[in-house]
């Protein structure tokens, strides 16, 4: 059975601290990694796609790398409107060609002025 | 990229009642999927709407209960049937192009409570 787990559950950094959010995962083959951001009372926001091991990807403040057991979002130098939770998502390979993700149950990072 | 709307944003139901939650694509999408949000926990699949067929339900749900439609590949709705109060939760539906690109971009989102 595929699992995400994400670590921590919730972060609260200064504005300017750097951090890196923990992805795990655990799939029989990986087709492709994701990272969502959701506001709350939205529905979440697409950030990265990873599909290989030493993958990196950057948009702004947010990197996502990519390992073959875990992935990390680095934020660099946060500012407060970085505040929202942080969803991870694998999808493995299926011969069925199901296209269905797994999520994690999120970080929820707050960044302080 | 594409844009994903949901009707109603939010909606406030009796117990034993029925609602129709619609997803309007601003582009044809290959995937489109429901899920499920309880507060403060993260989504759960309930199925994949395949155009022209029957959904494709995860394991713990079931069409009598959540019935669900895709006319064409750029709309698809989600019935919550005989709704109990352990339904209230925000129901998300997805797109996505398959095969050409994995990425699924998601709706704002319809935040049910029923009473």
């Amino acid at each position: 059975e595929d699992q995400v787990t994400q670590s921590p559950e919730a972060l609260r950094l200064q504005e300017g601290e750097s951090s890196s959010l923990n992805c795990s995962y655990t799939v029989s083959g990986l087709r492709g990694l994701f990272w969502y951001r959701q506001d709350p009372g939205k529905g979440p926001e697409f950030l990265f796609t990873l599909y290989s091991a030493g993958e990196e990807k950057e948009k702004e403040r947010l990197k996502a790398t990519l390992t073959k057991k875990e992935s990390f979002l680095h934020i660099t130098a946060p500012k407060p409107e970085d505040s929202a939770t942080y969803l991870c998502a694998v999808l493995p390979y299926m011969d069925t060609g199901r296209r269905a993700l797994t999520f994690g149950s999120g970080t929820r990072l707050q960044v302080q002025p | 990229s594409a844009v994903i709307s949901q009707k109603p944003s939010r909606d406030i139901c009796q117990r034993g009642t029925s609602l129709t939650i619609q997803c309007q694509v601003d582009s044809q999408v290959t995937m489109m999927f429901w899920y499920r949000q309880q507060p403060g926990q993260s989504l759960t699949l309930i199925a994949t709407a395949n155009q022209g067929s029957e959904a494709t339900y995860e394991s713990g749900f079931v069409i009598d209960k959540f019935p669900i439609s895709r006319p064409n590949l750029t709309f698809s709705t989600l019935t919550v049937s005989n709704m109990s109060p352990e339904d209230s939760s925000i129901y998300l539906c997805s797109g996505g192009q398959g095969e050409s690109t994995d990425t699924q971009y998601f709706g704002p989102g319809t935040r049910l409570t029923v009473l």
